[in-house]
């Protein structure tokens, strides 16, 4: 396994396009996170899933995101009409189940929104 | 609700200096706390965590104390290198809210100059 795989890198879109990412988790690991880092500012969390089922989401999930988790492994985030606010990083993480386990990071998908 | 403040950066250093990183958080449960690390074109990287008072976490010569009675997390190193040259994120984790997600500062970049 090489770790928390996520595409595509880079994203350049125009605003109001709609724009989806993919991650693709560990995969003996049941939890799959998404965060959103914007410039000089420390990952923010945006949704949690435990196998299937989305379980938490931020605030920060306006109704313009949607991610899903089909069957439990891989991971989609649908960002429908872009603003520019919307540009980030934004970040996968996948981990067992317990209470202290280590969570693993996937390096991202940079969006620009134009 | 849960929250991390970290020294600001950059921090510029010599190699084979001291290296102090202040971290304070606040939390309404009893968190889990954690030192990340992202290298130049990688991904977050867990560098050290403890689990509770006075644990002390430590991981290719840098440590970090949890001191609930002054809710910090300082990050230290003896001697850095020019290879420690990254972002050093510091987190907290409440078990008790079932998801454990990440709530992360705002990072402290160092350099470390020969």
């Amino acid at each position: 396994d090489t770790g928390v795989s996520q595409n595509p890198r880079h994203k350049i879109t125009k605003r109001g396009q709609n724009v989806t990412f993919r991650c693709d988790p560990i995969s003996e690991h049941n939890r799959l996170y998404w965060y959103r880092q914007t410039l000089g500012q420390g990952p923010e969390f945006l949704t949690y899933f435990q196998n299937e089922a989305q379980l938490e989401k931020s605030r920060l999930l306006s109704d313009r995101f949607s991610a899903e988790r089909p069957k439990g492994s891989f991971s989609t985030l649908e960002i429908q009409r872009t603003e520019q606010g919307d540009s980030a990083m934004y970040l996968c993480a996948s981990r067992e189940d317990g209470v202290n386990t280590e969570a693993f990071f996937g390096q991202g998908t940079r969006l620009t929104v134009v | 609700g849960d929250s991390v403040t970290q020294m600001e950066g950059p921090v510029t250093l010599s190699e084979e200096a001291f290296l102090t990183i202040n971290c304070t958080y606040t939390a309404t449960g009893y968190p889990s706390l954690f030192w990340y690390v992202q290298y130049p074109g990688e991904g977050l990287q867990l560098l050290l965590k403890a689990t509770k008072a006075d644990d002390k976490g430590s991981n290719k010569g840098f440590e970090a104390t949890y001191r609930k009675e002054t809710t910090s997390f300082h990050l230290e190193k003896g001697s850095v290198q020019v290879s420690d040259s990254a972002v050093y994120f510091c987190a907290l984790s409440d078990p008790t809210g079932g998801g454990n997600k990440l709530t992360f500062g705002t990072g402290t970049q160092l350099k470390v100059e020969l």
